[in-house]
């Protein structure tokens, strides 16, 4: 959706490996956030990012972490995923002075 | 703590008729409250935002409508049409250090519009 994608949409992991997923745009947007999407909660912020090289912690960061070594991609890591990890996953960017974020169509991870 | 959550989990309302999904939040601070609309299958998707100085802000067939005294946000939908279908979020803007805009969202309303 609007020039933003994620990938995979789906994964099904084992409790212990590593997973990376993958955020991809294509409007130059500064900054870009990765969620997570649980019932009961809404959406939580793991990490932004306002730059290449640039990220920071959001309120859920534990046990994930985020790279951006181009303005197009933002990757989030679980460095070990865990069974609490099994969430949908959505990547978003924007612009500053906006509260318009444009999100992307999310990844369903399971981890058993 | 700091948290943003909603009064009713499911809103049933029939075609045509007018909606309001509310919204109450605890901080203070936040200089925006947005709300976005997120149908199934799909990532959410922004409708408006209102600037915490103000009380009210239309858009089309909707407004929202901030009240500071008691810390409550709604939205309104104008004659409500099979399309709104969806669950909406209220969210509260903190901005980063950076410029960004770190949101923080409500757990959601579920919108059910009946033909």
């Amino acid at each position: 959706d609007a020039g933003i994608t994620q990938s995979p949409r789906h994964k099904v992991t084992e409790t212990g490996t590593p997973v990376t997923l993958r955020c991809h745009q294509t409007e130059n947007h500064r900054y870009m956030y990765w969620y997570r999407q649980d019932p009961g909660h809404g959406l939580r912020l793991i990490h932004y990012s306002y730059g290449v090289k640039d990220t920071d912690k959001g309120e859920v960061s534990d046990g994930y972490s985020v790279s951006r070594s181009k303005t197009e991609d933002f990757l989030l890591t679980l460095e070990s995923a865990t069974s609490s990890q099994t969430s949908v996953y959505f990547c978003a960017m924007g612009t500053s002075g906006d509260n318009e974020q444009f999100f992307g169509p999310g990844t369903r991870l399971t981890v058993l | 703590g700091e948290s943003v959550g909603l009064h009713l989990p499911t809103l049933s309302v029939q075609e045509g008729d007018n909606s309001i999904i509310n919204c109450a939040y605890s901080n203070s601070a936040s200089d925006y409250f947005i709300w976005y609309k997120q149908e199934s299958g799909k990532g959410p998707q922004f409708i408006i935002d209102i600037r915490s100085n103000m009380d009210k802000r239309q858009g089309q067939r909707v407004t929202v409508l901030l009240n500071k005294t008691v810390k409550h946000l709604s939205l309104q939908i104008a004659a409500t049409q099979p399309g709104d279908s969806a669950v909406y979020f209220c969210a509260e803007n903190r901005e980063s250090g950076g410029g960004g805009n770190k949101l923080t969202f409500g757990t959601g309303t579920q919108l059910k519009v009946e033909l």
